[in-house]
């Protein structure tokens, strides 16, 4: 157990529909960052938030959204989905915002059918 | 952006052997780390190395800043080693947000 905690491991929904991914990040750690891993685009950055702040945005669509909340677990909002959305979705968690290793969770596997 | 090669792209080995893996980046790093992911799609943090050498266990790891790429030494090799290596870099003036390789994916016969 890596002390990060993605849930849920497996989604299987529908074009169109939405889903919100979670993650919680190790105790003490005020970074958490977003990930997609498909099998041709690799892993790519969607976006970190700080303490609650947003501090930087990757390739990350329109149709989806983060926020971080207080007690500093973070929610990945995908919307109007499409069948190339489907990927792992990884969260990692840092201590701060440079210049620390990461912390992956197990990821959340979503399949659009 | 920083542009992050790692090599080889696939490398398949016996029990018991050696190897090492390399990645070359193209400009001065201030955050370097090497994961592991294993078959069941976990991502796992071997080293956090923007400098020198580290070991941990059966791996260990070297970056060459100044020369711009980094080693992952596996020795003695384990069916459990098995899965993709990725480095992921970050610059010193760039952003902070570390690019992943593509990785190398390794199997470990028994």
């Amino acid at each position: 157990d890596s002390g990060v905690t993605q849930t849920p491991k497996h989604l299987i929904t529908a074009t169109g529909q939405r889903v919100t991914l979670r993650c919680s990040p190790r105790s003490g750690d005020l970074s958490v960052y977003w990930y997609q891993q498909s099998l041709d685009q690799g892993l790519q950055f969607l976006i970190h938030y700080y303490n609650g702040e947003e501090r930087a945005k990757g390739n990350i669509l329109e149709r989806f959204s983060a926020q971080q909340f207080p007690d500093l677990h973070s929610e990945l909002n995908l919307s109007s989905l499409e069948l190339g959305d489907s990927a792992l979705y990884f969260c990692a968690s840092s201590v701060g915002l440079s210049n620390y290793g990461y912390t992956f969770g197990s990821g959340t596997r979503l399949t659009v059918v | 952006g920083i542009q992050v090669e790692q090599s080889p792209p696939d490398l398949i080995l016996q029990e018991g052997a050696n190897s090492t893996l390399r990645c070359n980046f193209s400009d001065s790093v201030n955050n370097l780390q090497w994961f592991h992911q294993n078959p069941w799609g976990q991502l796992i943090n071997l080293f956090y190395i923007p400098s020198g050498t580290k070991q941990n266990g059966r791996l260990s790891a070297t970056t060459v800043a100044t020369e711009r790429y980094s080693l992952l030494y596996i020795s003695s090799s384990q069916t459990t080693d098995s899965g993709v290596y990725f480095c992921a870099v970050a610059t010193s003036g760039g952003s902070y947000i570390p690019t992943f390789g593509r990785g190398t994916s390794l199997i470990v016969h028994p």
